[in-house]
């Protein structure tokens, strides 16, 4: 089985300033690994996935992150934050193979942005 | 394109009565089908997932159930409500084929008073 887990439960970042939000997996089969966003009472939205090839991937709203498997790790990061950035990010991991994979999801960070 | 609609927004429901969520997808066929619970601080349960009509798999034992009368109708039920029942539910879609991330509807925000 699949597992995240998310140390930060809070971040808080000045407005302008780089973020980094960890992220770390345990699996012992290969994983599709993905970053979603939440504003308040709205459903999750993918910012970016990870399936295979380049370790570096780049998302929507200038995020990005990098896969690192000998780390077992999939931190998000954006060189600059907004206001609008200000929101719950999820982690979350499956399995890399066909058919039906549940999707386990971190226990989550928010970002808080401070003008 | 593909949609996902859940209703209704928020709900405030007194305990011991009846729940019926619900939640339909527009623009494929055969999605697997989630329903997530969101509590403060421990992030996303997975309650139920289904793979095809009249196919549910529950993940926690609980007070709610699920069913999937149509290819793309998903609803969470409850007999009778609990006080612990209160949270934000979310529900979620995925291909069954070549794809890989889960789509998420606007969620409904459930209060049992």
């Amino acid at each position: 089985a699949q597992s995240v887990t998310q140390l930060d439960s809070q971040v808080p970042v000045f407005e302008e300033a780089p973020v980094e939000l960890r992220c770390n997996y345990s699996s012992s089969v290969s994983v599709y690994l993905f970053w979603y966003v939440q504003y308040p009472n709205q459903g999750l939205q993918l910012l970016l996935k990870y399936l295979s090839g380049s370790t570096l991937v780049k998302g929507i709203n200038g995020f990005e992150a990098e896969f690192n498997k000998s780390q077992t790790s999939f931190h998000l990061r954006k060189p600059s934050v907004h206001i609008s950035d200000t929101a719950e990010y999820f982690c979350a991991v499956r399995r890399a193979s066909g058919g039906y994979q549940k999707v386990t999801f971190g226990t989550g960070t928010k970002l808080q942005v401070i003008p | 394109s593909q949609t996902i609609h859940q209703w209704p927004a928020t709900l405030v429901q007194p305990v011991g009565s009846p729940l019926s969520l619900e939640c339909t997808v527009e623009g494929t066929s055969n999605p697997n089908l989630y329903w997530y619970r969101q509590a403060a601080g421990r992030g996303l349960q997975l309650l139920f997932y289904s793979v095809g009509i009249g196919q549910i798999s529950s993940e926690v034992p609980q007070n709610l159930s699920a069913s999937r009368p149509q290819d793309r109708q998903f609803i969470l039920s409850s007999k009778k409500l609990l006080l612990s029942d209160s949270g934000f539910y979310l529900c979620a879609w995925q291909g069954s084929r070549g794809f890989t991330e889960a789509f998420f509807g606007q969620g409904t925000r459930l209060t049992v008073v």
